[in-house]
This record gives C-alpha cells, structure tokens and sequence, in this order.
C-alpha cells in the first residue's frame, strides 16, 4: 500500500519568504508528526496530530512555525519569513493511532534557504 | 536540553563483523525505545523496538540490549553486511507524550565488503 508521502521533494528559497510544505499520512492513520533533521543532527521533534484533539506543538521553534491538519488527513506545514537557520530535511510520520508506537515516515522535505 | 545521547558518530566494520552502537537516555519516564534505520535520501524505518521490562530482543541478526539501572541500551549488529550501511538512530517515547519521540543524534554505519 502506499506510504507517508511528502511535497515537495526539494524546496529552495530566499531567507525572508514563506514556505509551505505537505504531508499525505498513510490512509488510515489518526496520529501525524512532524520533525526536523538538521545535517548530523538526530531527528527533532515540531508538532503532533491525533485525531480531534488539540495538537502537541510544543516542539515548534518560533512563532513563525505553524502546522494545520485538515480533515484528519493532509497535514500543512508552514514557516513564515524563513530564516537560514531553518534550512534542514521536514520529516513527516503517521501512526495507526494514540499510543500505536510505530510511526511510518515519509521521504522528507529537503528545504534551502538562500 | 539532550535527552537521548548516542554513540559513536561514525563506526566502520568489516563484513561479517559486529557493530555496537550505544545510547543513554535521563528521562526515567521513558516507556519505549525504538531503533531506526535510515538510507540516503529515505525516511527513517523502525528497525527493533523494546520495552523496559525485558533486558534484551533480538529480531533476526538486530539485537537490543537494555540496562534500565544504568539508563542505556545498545543495538547490536551480528554479522554485518554492506547492505546494513546507513544510519541508525536510537529514540525514546515518555509515557505522558503519546506522539514524541525523542531521538539520538545518529550514527553512520559502513560496513566495508
């Protein structure tokens, strides 16, 4: 079946725009993350979806990170006025639901910022 | 503030050799210790998990080590091969924090043919 699957593949752009990234969880799945993996740095922790409740953002880095899951399913994350310092690998994962502890992740989002 | 600490950065090992990578964790709420593996340009995927009320799993040639009075785990790598070449992240899940995984920093892997 289909995997976690993430758009765009590579994004590149100038330090002061606002970017969007997408993340399609496995069908299915209720709970949805999102993480950060900064070169030679283990994964990071940004926000987490489950189902209807409100979501875990405690791992957002600033006021310019938000994320929205629409639907239960397509989650969008975006970072406003980025910043150099954010260019790194977006990772998504989903799992079948609260507490399931194995999250499937996608292919990431390779994010430059110029 | 790290919370899963691993090591080594790097490890080369010749085929058919063990390869030992380490992780100590502080969080003494953490229920959940999973390993993933992950290739170039690919995703992370679970590899081995445990739980703190067993000392040690093995799945195949993966093996998890787990010491909860000292606060480590360690995966082992029986007869490595150069397919095993990528790399590997220990992580850790809180009982309290359903969705967070808190992961190590990684090591590469290569295992020379």
């Amino acid at each position: 079946g289909a995997g976690v699957s993430q758009s765009p593949s590579n994004k590149v752009t100038e330090k002061g725009k606002d970017v969007e990234l997408r993340c399609d969880p496995i069908s299915g799945h209720t709970a949805l993350y999102w993480y950060r993996q900064s070169l030679g740095q283990g994964l990071e922790f940004l926000i987490y979806f489950q189902g209807n409740s409100a979501p875990d953002k405690s791992g957002l880095p600033s006021d310019r990170f938000s994320a929205e899951r629409t639907g239960g399913s397509v989650s969008t994350l975006t970072i406003q006025r980025t910043q150099q310092e954010d260019s790194a690998v977006y990772l998504c994962a989903s799992s079948p639901g609260q507490g399931e502890t194995e999250q499937f992740f996608g292919p990431g989002t390779r994010l430059t910022v110029l | 503030q790290q919370q899963v600490k691993q090591s080594p950065q790097s490890l080369i090992v010749q085929k058919g050799g063990i390869s030992i990578i380490n992780c100590a964790y502080e969080n003494t709420a953490f229920d959940y210790f999973p390993w993933y593996q992950q290739f170039p340009g690919k995703g992370p995927a679970l590899l081995i998990a445990i739980r703190p009320d067993v000392s040690e799993k093995k799945e195949g040639r993966f093996t998890i080590s787990f010491n909860k009075s000292a606060k480590q785990f360690s995966l082992h790598i029986m007869d490595s091969q150069p397919g095993d070449s990528a790399t590997y992240f220990c992580a850790a899940r809180g009982t309290t924090s359903y969705g967070k995984l808190t992961f190590g920093q990684g090591t590469i892997l290569t295992v020379h043919p």
